[in-house]
């Protein structure tokens, strides 16, 4: 069946560092794949998407390519911010289910 | 524009007492529906997805079930709950494969 796996957290960098979160899809089909984020104390947020391959979704300076050779969608930042500290889901939507990995918890210290 | 509403936020329940969790959609039709546990330190777990009226699709065997008695409506239930039930329990919509899902702000269960 359909299913994400990410990259084990925590993760824990400096402010201005490189951030690159692994998540790796097995799927039916042409999923769409998401990133959410939940920010400590808030519900989960959409974060960015990509709905076909090749497609590169970005938000905030985040950014992530669909890659159906790889069947991989690795989230990356330039240069992350105290700010950027909370939980990551990568996600698949299938023909029905909307399936999450386990999430990666990122802190950022300044 | 759409709202998504989940209640209780918090609920205390005895072992082996009944649950019900309750969650409505406003503004859109058809949405597909989830279920979903976050247990603590841990991903989201899907227990049970809708794309339509009274049709459930479960995901892991448990001691839970859902149903879907109008659109717009999904509730969450057992009948006798079990320690091991104690998690954070969210619902979420979509409209269709590619649209971004909407959550529900969660219902924080504790069983004692």
């Amino acid at each position: 069946g359909d299913s994400v796996t990410q990259m084990e957290g925590p993760v824990t960098l400096s402010e201005e560092a490189f951030l690159t979160i692994n998540c790796t899809y097995t799927a039916t089909g042409y999923p769409s794949l998401f990133w959410y984020v939940q920010y400590p104390g808030e519900g989960l947020q959409l974060l960015l998407k990509a709905t076909k391959a090749d497609d590169k979704g970005s938000n905030k300076g985040f950014e992530a390519t669909y890659r159906k050779e790889t069947t991989s969608f690795h989230l990356e930042k330039g240069s992350v911010q105290v700010s950027d500290s909370a939980v990551y889901f990568c996600a698949l939507q299938g023909a029905q289910k909307l399936v999450f990995g386990q999430g990666t918890r990122l802190t950022i210290n300044p | 524009s759409q709202t998504i509403h989940q209640w209780p936020a918090t609920l205390v329940q005895p072992v082996g007492s009944p649950l019900s969790l309750e969650c409505t959609v406003e503004g859109t039709s058809n949405p597909n529906l989830y279920w979903y546990r976050q247990a603590a330190g841990r991903g989201l777990q899907l227990l049970f997805y809708s794309v339509g009226i009274g049709q459930i699709s479960s995901e892991v065997p448990q001691n839970l079930s859902a149903s879907r008695p109008q659109d717009r409506q999904f509730i969450l239930s057992s009948k006798k709950l079990l320690l091991s039930d104690s998690g954070f329990y969210l619902c979420a919509w979509s409209v269709h494969k590619a649209g971004e899902a909407f959550f529900g702000q969660g219902t924080r269960l504790t069983v004692v």
